[in-house]
């Protein structure tokens, strides 16, 4: 069964303070690792489809990075509206049936 | 703007009721799904669809129908509500079978009184 835990449950930075979640992952045959924004009273945001180890990817202050057994999500220099939870999900090889396994999230909130 | 929408926002509603929750998109993607969102737990699946007239069971099922009669659209029905039932309920689509992003509705927070 594919499994996905997010360290830690939550995070508070100072505005500028770098710092990075993660994303550990067990999963038959990976065919993807996704990262999402989720603000509260909306639905999630993509961020970031990642589909191999060493893969990198960067969006404005955030980067993804994958190994295989797990994901992190840089924040750099982070500022009050990077807050949010940051949702981490996995796709595995099922027999064609398009699952993916979504954690339970990292809250993160940005102090001025 | 492509985008995927649902109705409506809120509801509440008392135990033994029919629900039906509204998703439409406008990605024109084949894919979409329905999960319910807890405190505690990931995103589950309920239902998911393929394409028209196509529908299959997710992880938690129980309770729950769906139906796919085009493109656009998958209602979600609780044929008899249960408080158990309260949660936010999201849609999503995505393009293709294989590794392929799943995008988002607003949500819907359903209440079972």
């Amino acid at each position: 069964e594919d499994q996905v835990t997010q360290s830690p449950e939550a995070l508070r930075l100072q505005e500028g303070e770098s710092s990075s979640l993660n994303c550990s992952y067990t999963v038959s045959g990976l065919r993807g690792l996704f990262w999402y924004r989720q603000d509260p009273g909306k639905g999630p945001e993509f961020l970031f489809t990642l589909y191999s180890a060493g893969e990198e990817k960067e969006k404005e202050r955030l980067k993804a990075t994958l190994t295989k057994k797990e994901s992190f999500l840089h924040i750099t220099a982070p500022k009050p509206e990077d807050s949010a939870t940051y949702l981490c999900a996995v796709q595995g090889n099922s027999g064609g049936y398009q699952k993916v396994t979504f954690g339970t999230g990292t809250k993160l909130q940005v102090i001025p | 703007d492509a985008e995927i929408t649902q109705s409506p926002r809120h509801k509440i509603t008392e135990t033994g009721r029919q629900v039906t929750l509204a998703c439409h998109q406008t990605w024109n993607h084949n894919n979409m799904f329905w999960y319910r969102q807890d405190l505690g737990h990931g995103l589950r699946l309920i239902h998911y669809s393929y394409g028209v007239q196509d529908t299959n069971k997710g992880e938690v099922s129980d309770g729950y129908s769906v139906s796919r009669s085009n493109t656009e659209d998958l209602p979600l029905t609780l044929e008899s509500a249960a408080s158990s039932q309260t949660s936010v309920y999201f849609c999503a689509s995505s393009g293709q079978e294989g590794t392929d992003t799943q995008y988002f509705g607003p949500g819907t927070r359903l209440t079972v009184l």
